[in-house]
């Protein structure tokens, strides 16, 4: 994606928490999207945040927006294996074209 | 499932050939977008529709075309296909068509075709 960045790998334990980063750095992005990717499989939807929003929180996950970092995170609680995925951060913005803007994904493991 | 189908799943054709991917939107979707994902580029966005007028375009390939129909089904035509063409197609249905400062732009996506060029 265009200056949508995050980090390849994160394992973590069954039951614990995972954290998986995000930072962009075009100031107009207006709402920022969390997407989850099982192999073989489509994007599905996680959940999304306004840019006028600090924390979101949507059962187990928890959505923290810095916009002055221009830094996203996504809080899996109590994770489990049926979380192991790819995840991918979007941005949309108000200028330039009207797709999403995705990051390299981040592949998650959940270890048993 | 998010209501967005695609179709086919597979696709294995030769280089020098010419392919069409369909996509059929959520029900009440005026926007489709298509995007590739490969190893090398990540996700990356091709060309979006909205009720049948092209309203953006990305890094779309002169060899690549695609079209909205009046129900609003799209294709994505590919041809003079190449070894690296090879990917995934998702396309990606809204009810935005043009992002604005209060707009969510939440896009649903399909399973995607995975297309094999050998």
């Amino acid at each position: 994606g265009e200056d949508v960045e995050q980090s390849l790998f994160l394992s973590v334990r069954e039951g614990d928490s995972s954290v998986i980063n995000c930072t962009y750095t075009d100031s107009s992005s207006t709402y920022l999207y969390w997407y989850k990717q099982e192999p073989g499989a489509g994007l599905q939807l996680l959940t999304y945040i306004f840019s006028n929003m600090d924390m979101k929180q949507d059962q187990r996950l928890t959505v923290l927006l810095n916009k002055k970092d221009k830094h996203l995170s996504l809080r899996i609680a109590d994770t489990q294996t049926g979380d192991s995925a790819i995840y991918f951060c979007a941005e949309s913005r108000v200028t330039g074209a009207n797709n999403l803007f995705f990051g390299t994904g981040t592949r998650l493991t959940v270890i048993p | 499932d998010s209501g967005v189908t695609q179709t086919p799943k597979h696709l294995i054709t030769a280089t020098g050939q010419r392919v069409t991917l369909r996509c059929s939107p959520r029900s009440g979707d005026l926007s489709v977008y298509w995007y590739q994902q490969s190893l090398d580029q990540g996700l990356q966005f091709l060309i979006q529709y909205y009720n049948g007028e092209e309203r953006a375009k990305g890094n779309i390939l002169e060899r690549f075309s695609a079209q909205q129909f009046p129900d609003l089904h799209s294709e994505l035509n590919l041809s003079s296909l190449e070894l690296g063409d090879s990917a995934l197609y998702f396309c990606a249905s809204s009810v935005v068509g043009l992002v604005g400062t209060g707009s969510n732009n939440e896009q649903f996506f399909g399973p995607g075709t995975r297309l094999t060029v050998l």
